[in-house]
């Protein structure tokens, strides 16, 4: 089955700054790629996805890339701000139909400092 | 206001005393699902369902029982709750399958003693 890393675990930035979050999967037929975001004690939600027809993705400050070929995609905040403090999930499935489980990172923490 | 209601949303209770978390959602989507969000572990699927009467197994099923009866109610049922068990529940919904959009529940946080 499917298999996602994501990488940090913890993430700590000055305002300001970028701030990258990168996963790998390991189904290669994988073809659908969301971000979750949780802010402390809420529940997740999408802020952002891809599908593997496209290599790239943009709203506003944050932009999702893939890497079909490495299998690894990646999700970028520039000008970051202390709301966008929070976990982040990415997740990978390889379904057309979607009656495959999506496939969960372990998240990560990511730390804006004002 | 398009949602995903659970409850109870905390809830503390013995092991081995058989309970029932309940999640509704009024978007008419046709697949729900089941997670468990433990420390460091992220969010592991326990059960899904594609649709009425259609449910399957997720990566962490043991110990749940799920049914989906209605389009809009997918209870999540422990028939015998262990400590293991104790976890952040969160019910979720999508229009058409995994691969669209997942709207969550508020969470349910559950203690086994």
């Amino acid at each position: 089955g499917e298999n996602v890393e994501q990488h940090p675990s913890t993430l700590s930035v000055q305002e300001g700054d970028s701030a990258v979050i990168k996963c790998t999967y390991s189904d290669s037929a994988s073809n659908y790629f969301p971000w979750y975001k949780q802010e402390l004690g809420k529940r997740p939600q999408l802020i952002i996805d891809i599908r593997s027809n496209v290599g790239e993705k943009k709203d506003q400050r944050i932009a999702v890339t893939l890497n079909k070929t490495a299998k690894h995609f990646s999700l970028h905040i520039t000008e970051t701000q202390p709301e966008d403090s929070a976990v982040y999930f990415c997740a990978a499935i390889s379904s057309v139909s979607g009656n495959t489980p999506l496939v969960f990172g372990k998240g990560t923490r990511l730390s804006v400092i004002a | 206001e398009a949602q995903v209601t659970q409850n109870p949303r905390y809830l503390i209770t013995v092991t081995g005393k058989k309970l029932t978390v309940t999640c509704s959602q009024n978007m008419n989507h046709e697949y729900m699902s089941w997670y468990r969000q433990d420390p460091g572990l992220g969010l592991r699927q326990i059960y899904y369902s594609m649709n009425v009467e259609v449910t399957d197994k997720g990566d962490v099923p043991e110990g749940y029982k799920v049914s989906r009866k209605e389009k809009r109610n997918f209870p999540l049922i422990l028939e015998s709750p262990s400590p293991n068990q104790t976890s952040l529940y969160f019910c979720a919904s999508s229009r058409a399958g995994s691969n669209t959009e997942a709207f969550f529940g508020q969470g349910t946080r559950l203690t086994v003693v």
